[in-house]
């Protein structure tokens, strides 16, 4: 089956800094790529869809100076939160399409972000 | 815009009983529903999925779902419940997003804990 990967599973910073989330998938090219957060014991809330070579699409809400996405290729996409603070603090989940019109998303395996 | 409802945050069931765990849906057009469980702190992992066809839908580790459109829904079956299946089962529909992609609309999520 479809495999995706993030890198790293787990991460923890200080408030001000900057960090990068990679999703990659590992063996299907993905013309799209969604990005989620999720809260403790909560519903998956989709941040942001990004097709490769394009900008991404954010949800409302979503400050895309903060939560930067690039797509820049079929198997990667990485999401950079930057000046991160402590309520940044979340789990964040890549998905990926494999080809246009696919029905099923195969998720990464999560990235667990602390801001200190 | 679509919709999707579970209505129990958890649903207990002994170990060796079926189980259910219930998803209604709010759509324009034909329905893609979608089942997908989550261990700790990891991704989603697919577990089916109704496009078409037949109204009862076989998936991975042994569950099925049943789709009923005079009732709206899409529940998720197992005839005899396993201890290893205690996880965070979402139901989802597929939507169209404001990039003009497929994207999926979560549930809140139903907690299933299988007592031994």
């Amino acid at each position: 089956g479809a495999v995706v990967s993030q890198h790293p599973s787990r991460v923890i910073c200080k408030s001000g800094t900057s960090v990068k989330i990679e999703c990659r998938s590992l063996d299907f090219q993905a013309t799209t790529m969604f990005w989620y957060r999720q809260f403790p014991k909560k519903s998956l809330m989709l941040m942001a869809t990004s097709n490769e070579g394009s900008k991404a699409t954010y949800e409302q809400g979503v400050e895309k100076d903060k939560f930067l996405i690039n797509h820049a290729s079929l198997t990667l996409s990485t999401l950079t939160v930057t000046s991160a603070h402590p309520e940044d603090s979340s789990f964040y989940i890549c998905s990926a399409l494999g080809l246009a019109g696919a029905y099923e998303q195969y998720f990464g395996p999560g990235t667990r972000l602390t801001v200190t | 815009a679509q919709s999707v409802a579970q209505p129990e945050d958890q649903v207990n069931v002994a170990e060796g009983n079926p189980l259910t765990v219930k998803c209604t849906y709010s759509v324009s057009g034909n329905p893609y529903l979608f089942w997908y469980v989550q261990y700790p702190n990891r991704g989603l992992q697919f577990l089916l999925k109704y496009i078409t066809g037949d109204n009862l839908v076989k998936g991975s580790y042994g569950f099925e779902a049943e789709f009923n459109k005079s009732q709206t829904s899409f529940h998720l079956k197992k005839p005899s419940a396993l201890v290893s299946d205690s996880a965070l089962y979402f139901c989802a529909v597929r939507d169209k997003g404001g990039a003009g992609s497929y994207q999926l609309t979560f549930g809140k999520g139903t907690k299933l804990s299988v007592i031994p």
